[in-house]
């Protein structure tokens, strides 16, 4: 049974570019979540999605999009790069909501903005 | 709002001594509460949860953790440390509020553990 599948791993990308993150949820699973975990800090999160729409965001700009596929997979776009934003991407899924909290996290994508 | 606070960033052990790492939160309504594990190069494995059932809970790799409600509080202990307990370790909440998949983590703890 494959767990949460993210690409690309790493990803070098300079100011001003945009980038798009790719993420397969658990099987049987149908609401992808993704975070933000810069250097040395815990995940944040950025948005979940559920039904091909966004169901809750958290405190980030909308340079941050997200699509949905009707296969549950998931894309995170981030547009016009900062530096800030090199940190590792987090993709995680959990079935219906995840109503018992509980989520399943891929490997992560690096990201490094130069 | 909710939050995490995790004392301490790193926390040195002995192999076979007592690992305690702290996790205090903040959360208007019952929380829902996670200890996750991290590797070098590798996403979160959950370790355990509380959902509002017995306060004491027993995870993964001989790892559990008590709700204390008074004290919010939720810390992570084992007995006994091993070599491969050494990673970095996120307590995060949730509640219904605030959907129960939408985590917020604390900072993290790195546990390291020598021979």
């Amino acid at each position: 049974d494959a767990g949460v599948t993210q690409s690309p791993t790493h990803l070098i990308k300079t100011r001003g570019q945009q980038v798009t993150l790719r993420c397969s949820p658990k099987s049987g699973h149908d609401t992808v979540s993704w975070y933000q975990q810069a250097l040395g800090q815990g995940p944040q999160f950025i948005f979940q999605y559920y039904e091909e729409e966004e169901r809750q965001r958290g405190n980030f700009p909308d340079r941050f999009s997200g699509h949905q596929f009707p296969n549950y997979s998931s894309e995170l776009n981030v547009n016009a790069l900062l530096l800030g934003d090199s940190a590792l991407y987090l993709c995680a899924s959990s079935h219906q909501g995840g109503a018992n909290g509980e989520l399943f996290f891929g490997e992560g994508s690096r990201l490094t903005v130069l | 709002a909710q939050s995490v606070t995790q004392l301490g960033s790193h926390v040195s052990v002995s192999e076979g001594a007592l690992v305690l790492l702290r996790c205090n939160y903040s959360s208007s309504v019952p929380p829902y509460l996670f200890w996750y594990v991290q590797y070098p190069n590798q996403g979160l494995q959950l370790l355990l949860k509380y959902t509002s059932a017995a306060t004491l809970v027993k995870g993964i790799n001989g790892f559990e953790a008590e709700f204390k409600k008074s004290e919010t509080s939720f810390h992570l202990t084992k007995p006994s440390a091993h070599m491969s307990d050494a990673a970095e370790y996120f307590c995060a909440v949730s509640d219904y509020e605030s959907g129960y998949s939408t985590l917020t983590f604390g900072k993290g703890t790195m546990l390291l553990v020598s021979p």
